[in-house]
C-alpha cells in the first residue's frame, strides 16, 4: 500500500519559536496533501488542503500566516508553525492523495506530536 | 450543514460481533470511508463504499445505504487489538472528507 512518512514524530519547542513538520509520500506521487490537527479524544480537524505547486486552501478559522504550508513537489509538503504558543500543542497529521486516486482514499502519515512549552 | 453522527463509545466482548453505525448528511456524496485509529497513532484505512450494499474484508465488513444516509462497520471475532477508535468519513461533492467524531470501541476479555 501507499506509504506516507512524517518527520519529526515528536517535537518539543519553546514559545515564540517556529517548528517545521515534513510530510512525504514515499512510493507514489501526491497531487493533494491534507493537514489535520487532533486534540485528545477529539476527531480530526482539517486545517488546510494543498495541491502541488499552488497555494494551500485553509479552512475557516485557521490562520494562514501562522500555519505556513508549502507543497513544493509531488512527494513533499511542509507545515511550519510560526511563533508557537502552548495552545498550538497538538497532534498534527498529514495525509496524501495520489494522482490516480479514483477512490479518493487518503493515506495518512504517522503524525507529529507537538508540545510547546 | 454537513454532519456525521456515530456513537461516542461502545463496549464489546472478545470473540463477539459489534456493529458501529454512522449516519451522514453532506452536500453531495462520493463515498464513505471507515478508518481505525489507535490511541496516539494516525488513522489507517479500513474500507470504502460508494455503492449500496455490503463489502466484506476478512473480519471487517462495511455496509452502505445511500438512500438512508447510513453506513455501518461490522467487526467479527473481536480481538483485544481491535480496541481503538473507528472514524466514519463521507466524501462530499467537492471530494472533501467530512469526519465523524469517532467511536471508541472497548473490548473486554
Amino acid at each position: 500500500g501507499a506509504v506516507v512518512s512524517q518527520h519529526p514524530s515528536r517535537v518539543i519547542c519553546k514559545s515564540g519559536t517556529s517548528v517545521k513538520i515534513e510530510c512525504r509520500s514515499l512510493d507514489f506521487q501526491a497531487t493533494t496533501m491534507f493537514w489535520y490537527r487532533q486534540f485528545p479524544k477529539k476527531s480530526l480537524m482539517l486545517m488546510a488542503t494543498s495541491n502541488e505547486g499552488s497555494k494551500a486552501t485553509y479552512e475557516q478559522g485557521v490562520e494562514k500566516d501562522k500555519f505556513l504550508i508549502n507543497h513544493a513537489s509531488l512527494t513533499l509538503s511542509t507545515l511550519t508553525v510560526t511563533s508557537a504558543h502552548p495552545e498550538d500543542s497538538s497532534f498534527y497529521i498529514c495525509s496524501a492523495r495520489g494522482i490516480s486516486g479514483e477512490t479518493y482514499e487518503q493515506y495518512f502519515g504517522p503524525g507529529t506530536r507537538l508540545t510547546v512549552t | 450543514g454537513q454532519n456525521i453522527d456515530q456513537p461516542t463509545e461502545m463496549t464489546a466482548t472478545e470473540g463477539a460481533i459489534v456493529q458501529i453505525n454512522c449516519t451522514y448528511q453532506t452536500s453531495g456524496f462520493n463515498g464513505l470511508f471507515w478508518y481505525q485509529q489507535h490511541a496516539g497513532e494516525a488513522p489507517t484505512f479500513l474500507s470504502y463504499n460508494v455503492l449500496d450494499g455490503l463489502e466484506e474484508k476478512g473480519r471487517f465488513s462495511s455496509f452502505l445505504s445511500r438512500s438512508k444516509g447510513y453506513s455501518y462497520l461490522l467487526l467479527k471475532e473481536l480481538q483485544m487489538k481491535d480496541s481503538a477508535s473507528y472514524l466514519c468519513a463521507a466524501l462530499d461533492s467537492n471530494y472533501q472528507l467530512i469526519w465523524g467524531a469517532g467511536t471508541k470501541l472497548i473490548i473486554k476479555p
